[in-house]
């Protein structure tokens, strides 16, 4: 199946500072991701809807002020952790489509764990 | 998105068939019904999906009931690395997000 990578796979910050996560589709075109967060034994929470070229919609209760997100290109969307505090310490998952014009089967990353000390 | 139903677990024996129901009563007519599973700690993997006829893919089989409210992820011989969360989710195709519910914890054992 198609391939979605994050990078990094892992990250330690101090709170107080920004971490950028990135979202690629390796092998595909990707007009919209997600991204998604999952805390510890619970279900993933979608955050925000990203769409190449314009603004980001997101999620109902999810500060987009915090949550930067910008897909720049078909193939990478990018989610920065604006002034990162322990509470923001979690799992980070991006997904994307290759295409409405298909199943519309999602790909998903790998996932970027946080933890904000 | 409709609302899904599953067990919160379901325990297997490695070897044989695991069986894993889902409830979506309230699905659309142009809903289809997605299979993902996820491995601790990775991002979720795609299983299967289907309408309304059965289907069936090298990971598993999928059985949706003829009223399309209830379906059944089959896995045909589980092994150890079957052991996931299974989440059943329901969507309209054209509109790409997924919504995940608590998804059925599956223990494969020796």
């Amino acid at each position: 199946g198609a391939v979605v990578s994050q990078h990094p796979s892992w990250v330690i910050c101090k709170s107080g500072t920004s971490v950028k996560i990135e979202c690629r589709s390796l092998d595909f075109q990707a007009t919209t991701m997600f991204w998604y967060r999952q805390f510890p034994k619970q279900s993933l929470m979608l955050m925000a809807t990203s769409n190449e070229g314009s603004k980001a919609t997101y999620e109902q209760g999810v500060e987009k002020d915090k949550f930067l997100i910008n897909h720049a290109s078909l193939t990478l969307s990018t989610l920065t952790v604006t002034s990162a505090h322990p509470e923001d310490s979690s799992f980070y998952i991006c997904s994307a489509s290759p295409g409405l014009e298909n199943t519309g089967e999602l790909f998903f990353g790998e996932g970027s764990r946080l933890t904000v000390l | 998105d409709a609302k899904t139903t599953q067990p919160t677990s379901m325990d297997c024996a490695e070897g044989r068939a695991a069986n894993l129901p889902c409830n979506h009563s309230t699905i659309s007519g142009n809903e289809y019904v997605y299979w993902y599973r996820q491995i601790h700690s990775q991002g979720p993997q795609y299983i299967i999906h289907g309408l309304k006829n059965n289907e069936t893919n090298e990971m598993a089989s999928l059985i949706i009931t003829e009223d399309r409210k209830s379906s059944t992820l089959i896995l045909p011989h589980a092994t150890l690395r079957d052991t996931a969360v299974y989440y059943c989710i329901v969507r309209v195709v054209g509109f790409q997000k997924l919504v995940f519910g608590t998804g059925t914890r599956l223990l494969v054992s020796p």
